[in-house]
């Protein structure tokens, strides 16, 4: 499966949206960007996934780059509860349902 | 609500026994269901595939004797660590995927933190 690269952490404030950006330049074309997040002391959650197009749901967007060598997560009004370490994953059908976990990046929704 | 859930959340035994963990799939039949080990600050590390009804598959470095899985319904893994030490404390986390489901959006349990005295 593709590498994913993360920032570390970032910050925003309370009510603003959240664009957390996942580089994964080794994609190739039958592999999936999956997002989970962990809440301190949580099991993971899953949120959203794509292939190429870009998607929504009720808990965010998901914005492909053409190339897809890159991607966004949007949390549209980020809340004091979005506070987690958020994950970006490439999956492919060989892998299926084994998640391979990076470092992810730490949000910290600030008041 | 969770649809994936664990017992105990947390527990703390002396080193030298043993400690089993439960991860339920609670409305939904898992074939598979996998186990995660957390240790502080860090990332989830996969440990083992748990399938229902035969042996579990082991990812590089676990120990399977020391890590024993059984999944013995399709609603039911265990995780037992025999012979805790206290390098064994960790925050442990199972996932499944619902049918019907695309292929990698698992559900994951609350996790159990274990702690080795």
């Amino acid at each position: 499966d593709a590498k994913t690269t993360q920032p570390t952490s970032m910050d925003c404030a309370e009510g603003r949206a959240a664009n957390l950006p996942c580089n994964h330049s080794t994609i190739s074309g039958n592999e999936y960007v999956y997002w989970y997040r962990q809440i301190h002391s949580q099991g993971p959650q899953y949120i959203i996934h794509g292939l190429k197009n870009n998607e929504t749901n009720e808990m965010a967007s998901l914005i492909i780059t053409e190339d897809r060598k890159s991607s966004t997560l949007i949390l549209p009004h980020a809340t004091l509860r979005d506070t987690a370490v958020y994950y970006c994953i490439v999956i492919s059908g060989s892998s299926g349902d084994k998640l391979t976990f990076g470092t992810g990046t730490r949000l910290a929704v600030r008041p | 609500g969770a649809v994936v859930s664990q017992h105990p959340s947390w527990v703390i035994c002396k080193s030298g026994t043993s400690v089993k963990i439960e991860c339920r799939s609670l409305d939904f039949q898992a074939t598979t269901m996998f186990w995660y080990r957390q240790f502080p600050k860090q990332s989830l590390m996969l440990m083992a595939t748990s399938n229902e009804g035969s042996k579990a598959t082991y990812e590089q470095g676990v120990e399977k004797d020391k890590f024993l899985i059984n999944h013995a319904s399709l609603t039911l893994s265990t995780l037992t660590v025999t012979s805790a030490h206290p390098e064994d404390s960790s925050f442990y986390i199972c996932s499944a995927r619902s049918p019907g489901l695309t292929t990698g959006e698992l559900f994951f349990g609350e996790g159990s933190r274990l702690t080795v005295l």
